[in-house]
C-alpha cells in the first residue's frame, strides 16, 4: 500500500518562498501522477499542480507563474516550491497521487500547515 | 475553469437516516466524478470514483451517481463514523477543481 509522508517549513514571512517535500513509500513511484493540494476555509480545495512519471509539470493557471513541483525518482520524493508568499496563502497543504489515467487522489499525505504572517 | 458546485452545504441527519448529497459541474464531465470524506485534521479519503465505483474499503453504504453535469452521493443508512464533511471533485479537465464541500453533522 502506498503512504505518503510531507514536511517543510510552516511558518513564513511575506515575499518568501513556500517548501515542501513528499516521500512514497511502497508501490511504484512511475505509476502514479503526484501532485499538491490546497486547503483553506474560504477557497476550499485548489489542486494547485502535479509532475508525471517522466517528469512533466502541469500547474493550475492561478498559481502557475509561482510554483515549481519537482521529483526525484532516485529517492521517490516529490517537491513544491510555491514563490513570493502571501497571507492568501496560509493554508494546509496535501500531497497526494493518482494513478495514470484516473485523476482522482489517493493516497495522501497527512497534510502541513503553513501560515504566512509578518 | 469547471466549476463544482455541492449543495447542500450542510445537512443534519440522525443515525440511520438516508443521505443525498448533490454535486453539479459547469459543464459536462461525463463520469469523471469523484466523492471524498474528510475528517477534522485529517487529508480526505477517497470513497468513489468514476461516479459511481468504491474505492476498495468503503462501505456499500454509500453509492454515487449520476452523469454529464450532476452527480449525487447516497449514505443509505447514516453511521456514526459517517459524520464528516464530503467533497466532490471533477476529473475530466484540468485544472481539477473540487467542490466547497458538504457537512453531515449530528441531529
Amino acid at each position: 500500500q502506498v503512504q505518503l509522508q510531507q514536511w517543510g517549513a510552516g511558518l513564513l514571512k511575506p515575499s518568501e518562498t513556500l517548501s515542501l517535500t513528499c516521500a512514497v513509500y511502497g508501490g511504484s513511484f512511475s505509476d502514479y501522477y503526484w501532485s499538491w493540494v490546497r486547503q483553506t476555509p474560504g477557497q476550499g480545495l485548489e489542486w494547485i499542480g502535479e509532475v508525471n512519471h517522466s517528469g512533466t509539470t502541469t500547474y493550475n493557471p492561478s498559481l502557475q507563474s509561482r510554483v515549481i513541483i519537482s521529483e526525484d525518482t532516485s529517492t521517490n520524493q516529490f517537491s513544491l516550491k510555491l514563490m513570493s508568499v502571501t497571507a492568501a496563502d496560509t493554508a494546509l497543504y496535501f500531497c497526494a497521487g493518482a494513478t495514470t489515467g484516473g485523476n482522482w487522489f489517493d493516497p495522501w499525505g497527512q497534510g502541513t500547515l503553513v501560515t504566512v504572517s509578518s | 475553469d469547471i466549476q463544482m458546485t455541492q449543495s447542500p452545504s450542510s445537512v443534519s441527519a440522525f443515525v440511520g437516516d438516508r443521505v443525498t448529497i448533490t454535486c453539479r459541474a459547469s459543464r459536462s464531465i461525463s463520469n469523471w466524478l469523484a466523492w471524498y470524506q474528510q475528517k477534522p485534521g485529517k487529508a480526505p479519503k477517497l470513497l468513489i470514483y468514476a461516479t459511481s465505483t468504491l474505492q476498495s474499503g468503503v462501505p456499500s453504504r454509500f453509492s454515487g451517481g449520476g452523469s454529464d453535469t450532476d452527480f449525487t452521493l447516497t449514505i443509505s443508512s447514516l453511521q456514526p463514523e459517517d459524520f464528516a464533511t464530503y467533497f466532490c471533485q471533477q476529473a475530466h479537465t484540468l485544472p481539477w477543481t473540487f467542490g466547497q464541500g458538504t457537512k453531515v453533522e449530528v441531529k
